[in-house]
């Protein structure tokens, strides 16, 4: 168990839809990651935060969009679903944002599923 | 733009027999270099860090090792439940982000 948890951890929607996936870090890390892992693409970074700034952005679609709360919690908003957006939705968190090396943890995923 | 090849994409082994897995990486000041390891509809867990070339670190079974351009997972006798992908990931410049490549997906046999 890494400590990342993310709900749910299945769904299924429907095109044109939109859904909200939530992630709460380790206790003690600042920064969320997330990322997208489909079976052509691999993992895939979309957005990071630190203590709910936003820190960079990767691949991330402007359909999507994620936030960062006080309490450290975050979500991806994924709206105006199409097919092409079933994947794995991974959230992940780190101590902090410039550490070197810092160990990135890896929650169990979001599995979406879009008809 | 980083860039990270893992080969083989397939590895099928017989249990016991030893081998590696190659991870080659082109990036812009190298932070570190992380093997993650991925169970089917699982999320990646974490393995290793590496930080400079020549470095090496051991967890039972599995031994990953650094140059300036890649690095290798070596498996020693591996048993069935050494059965997963192997995610390779780089870590440079001035960002935090992970960057992975495809993985290799291994197979142990009884």
């Amino acid at each position: 168990d890494s400590g990342v948890t993310q709900t749910p951890k299945h769904l299924i929607t429907a095109t044109g839809q939109r859904v909200t996936l939530r992630c709460s870090p380790r206790s003690g890390d600042l920064s969320v990651y997330w990322y997208q892992q489909s079976l052509d693409q691999g993992l895939q970074f979309l957005i990071q935060y630190y203590n709910g700034e936003e820190r960079a952005k990767g691949n991330i679609l402007e359909r999507f969009s994620a936030q960062q709360f006080p309490d450290l919690h975050s979500e991806l908003n994924l709206s105006s679903l199409e097919l092409g957006d079933s994947a794995l939705y991974f959230c992940a968190s780190s101590v902090d944002d410039m550490g070197t090396g810092n160990t990135i943890y890896f929650g169990e995923g979001s599995w979406l599923t879009v008809v | 733009e980083d860039q990270v090849t893992q080969s083989p994409e397939a590895l099928r082994l017989q249990e016991g027999e030893s081998s590696s897995l190659n991870c080659s990486y082109t990036v812009s000041g190298l932070r570190g270099l992380f093997w993650y390891r991925q169970d089917p509809g699982k999320g990646p867990e974490f393995l290793f860090t590496l930080y400079s070339a020549g470095e090496e670190k051991e967890k039972e079974r599995l031994k990953a090792t650094l140059t300036k351009k890649e690095s290798f997972l070596h498996i020693t006798a591996p048993k069935p439940e050494d059965s997963a992908t192997y995610l390779c990931a780089v870590q440079a410049g001035g960002a935090q982000k992970l960057v992975f490549g495809q993985g290799t997906r291994l197979t142990i046999n009884p």
